[in-house]
């Protein structure tokens, strides 16, 4: 079974605070993304990686950084918070490899309140 | 942009009947269209999914139709169970990006006994 742990799981922050999502998979999986989940807006991909020390940007990257120490650990940054960015935030893992079909899973979840 | 968008937003049907939910999409490109589902509280999960060398999978009561031309996939529930209530989300990946997969805003579907 595939494992994917996300911290903190709830995060409250004020505007202009800094936040780091952390993202840890046990799978050995190549890909690594981080999506966020608004009502109205189903799951949009943030950034995502294919490897240590690789970044590829998603569909709504402004405000985030992000970055892939090493094949388990994706890391989520948002230096100057704003109340735009509460959301769920997910973390999510696949692999392609070996006639593998890419299918994501995903963390628990990590709740986000910019106050 | 929305790339891949999905109707209605919202559904309920009673208990056994079929469930249908739609999805398109704009990109040519796209060739794998996976279907996941979440419960309330939970993590999105694989449900079901088609690349387009066919125009039909099926898996049990879940049936995904595709329509090349027209862009168009549909979700097919029968004998629709109220264990089936949560949140169906369609995606779509590119060939030539096939790490990069986009979801739609969801449809929000509720099965009354």
């Amino acid at each position: 079974e595939a494992a994917v742990t996300q911290s903190p799981r709830n995060k409250v922050t004020v505007t202009g605070g800094n936040v780091t999502l952390s993202c840890r998979q046990t799978n050995s999986h190549n890909y690594m993304y981080w999506y966020r989940q608004d009502t109205g807006h189903g799951l949009r991909l943030i950034h995502y990686s294919y490897g240590a020390g690789n970044l590829q940007i998603g569909d709504v990257p402004d405000g985030y950084k992000a970055t892939r120490t090493t094949q388990e650990d994706f890391f989520l940054l948002l230096e100057l918070a704003s109340p735009s960015q509460t959301s769920l935030y997910f973390c999510a893992s696949s692999d392609f490899r070996g006639g593998n079909t890419g299918q994501l899973y995903f963390g628990e979840g990590s709740k986000l309140t910019v106050l | 942009q929305q790339q891949v968008r999905q109707s209605p937003q919202s559904l309920t049907v009673w208990e056994g009947e079929t469930a249908i939910l739609n999805c398109s999409y704009e990109d040519s490109t796209f060739d794998y269209f996976p279907w996941y589902w979440q419960f309330p509280r939970e993590s999105p999960a694989l449900l079901i999914a088609i690349r387009p060398v066919s125009n039909k999978k099926e898996d049990g009561r879940f049936t995904i139709f595709f329509n090349k031309r027209e862009k168009k996939l549909s979700l097919h529930i029968t004998d629709s169970q109220p264990g089936d209530s949560a949140t169906y989300f369609c995606a779509a990946s590119a060939n030539y990006n096939q790490g990069k997969l986009i979801f739609g805003q969801g449809t929000k579907l509720s099965i009354k006994p």
